[in-house]
């Protein structure tokens, strides 16, 4: 019944050492997104996928990266993670970009940075 | 002017009374206002959602209501129930672009 599945929903990792999070969507929706969402602020967004075509926000930096090998999977790539990269990363989905689509949330993975 | 003011920060409400939160915005091209509800450790969850062609939507105890004219709109939350406890973030879209999420309220329902 899962639509957003997010794995792992926890992920510890060492400062510097690469880290990938992964998400997979049984919608078969167009849009991607990953966003970032520190303690007690609203999800900030670091880019989106619609279909093939990445979007990446203008302020995420160059340590995230992304890819989709198809339409149901994609991966968020931290490159060399830091301290201040200690947060929950959220994968999201929708049908396309027009308004009125709904996005989808998965449940997250929790990254710690030690 | 892509910004959604949202308020309180935070909320404290009796069980069985009316929980308010407010959001504001400044972009009028944004044509699709939804709520999102978030419960620790989880994503959020599309609670309700309106366009700017009505004043007001309700499911069940849930309500936006919704000022074009001064560019604000809100959620009513009746009868608030311990279950209720949770981060809403109000949220604004425009055709082809990307959410804008409020910064969020932090809502408890006291037993």
């Amino acid at each position: 019944d899962a639509m957003v599945i997010q794995n792992p929903r926890y992920q510890v990792t060492q400062f510097g050492k690469p880290v990938t999070l992964s998400c997979s969507q049984t919608l078969n929706h167009n849009v991607m997104y990953w966003y970032q969402q520190k303690s007690s602020q609203a999800p900030k967004l670091l880019f989106h996928y619609y279909d093939k075509d990445f979007n990446n926000e203008a302020d995420t930096p160059d340590n995230f990266q992304s890819r989709r090998p198809n339409t149901s999977f994609c991966f968020l790539d931290i490159r060399s993670p830091g301290l201040g990269d200690a947060a929950m990363y959220l994968c999201a989905t929708s049908r396309d970009l027009t308004g009125g689509n709904e996005q989808f949330f998965g449940p997250g993975t929790r990254l710690t940075v030690l | 002017q892509q910004q959604v003011k949202q308020s309180p920060q935070s909320l404290i409400v009796q069980k069985g009374g009316i929980s308010i939160i407010n959001c504001a915005y400044e972009n009028t091209a944004f044509d699709y206002f939804p709520w999102y509800q978030q419960f620790p450790g989880k994503g959020p969850a599309l609670l309700i959602a309106i366009r700017p062609d009505v004043s007001e939507k309700k499911e069940g105890r849930f309500t936006i209501s919704f000022n074009k004219s001064a560019k604000q709109f809100s959620l009513h939350i009746m009868d608030s129930q311990p279950g209720d406890s949770a981060t809403y973030f109000c949220a604004a879209m425009s055709q082809g672009q990307n959410f804008v999420f409020g910064p969020g309220t932090r809502l408890s329902v006291l037993p």
